[in-house]
């Protein structure tokens, strides 16, 4: 059990509303990862963080933002939701200081944007 | 940019056999190479992981190995169980440690 939880596991929302998605670890790994899963995509990184406030953009961030004020947690926020934004999102977490570890995910929050 | 494929996509074998799934990647200037197991509305549970150094990872049935020149890993399946059907992916991860690209999976079916 890597100590990942995510919040919440499924949430239904209408279009142009925000939403947050929130990671929380208990083992104060310092690189998080936010990843979504579309069938025909496979899992692509939308945003990651390396540090406390230390935030980069993944290969999918259009449309996202994130923050980790805490290092046990980290939010992934659609500020207007669209309905190409209907996924899995999947928070992942790697032990060690440089990043290069092995990765660990939570068990996934489904996201419909009606 | 890297590419990750993985073939093929699904995979039917009887109950007890071996098998062999197929991970290849277009740049070979990777960090390590990992291999997950993930059941229909579950996360991704970690089986292997493979630095850039290593050739090869056991752990129980599972053996993966990695030829970095070739561009390609295997995750070898000795003698298949049911409990064993479940969608493969695996994920190069770059120089850059912050990023993985992941392959679409092989999704194994193990018939009793």
């Amino acid at each position: 059990d890597a100590g990942i939880t995510q919040s919440p596991r499924h949430k239904v929302t209408e279009t142009g509303t925000p939403v947050t998605l929130r990671c929380h670890q208990t083992e104060n790994h310092r690189y998080m990862y936010w990843y979504r899963q579309d069938p025909g995509h496979g899992l692509r990184l939308i945003h990651y963080s390396y540090g406390v406030k230390d935030t980069d953009k993944g290969e999918v961030s259009d449309g996202y933002s994130v923050s980790r004020s805490k290092t046990e947690d980290f939010l992934l926020t659609l500020e207007s939701a669209t309905s190409s934004q209907t996924s899995v999102y999947f928070c992942a977490i790697s032990p060690g200081q440089g990043g290069g570890g092995e990765l660990f995910f939570g068990e996934g929050s489904r996201l419909t944007v009606l | 940019k890297q590419e990750v494929t993985q073939i093929p996509a699904a995979l039917s074998v009887p109950e007890g056999e071996n098998l062999v799934l197929n991970c290849s990647f277009t740049d070979s200037a990777i960090y390590n190479l990992q291999w997950f197991r993930q059941d229909p509305g579950k996360g991704l549970t970690s089986l292997l992981l493979i630095q850039s150094s290593q050739r090869e990872q056991t752990s129980g049935r599972l053996n993966a190995s990695l030829d970095k020149s070739s561009g390609r890993s295997t995750l070898y399946i000795a003698a298949s169980q049911p409990g064993d059907s479940a969608t493969y992916l695996c994920a190069v991860r770059g120089r850059d440690a912050g990023k993985s690209t992941f392959g679409d999976g092989t999704t194994l079916t193990v018939k009793p």
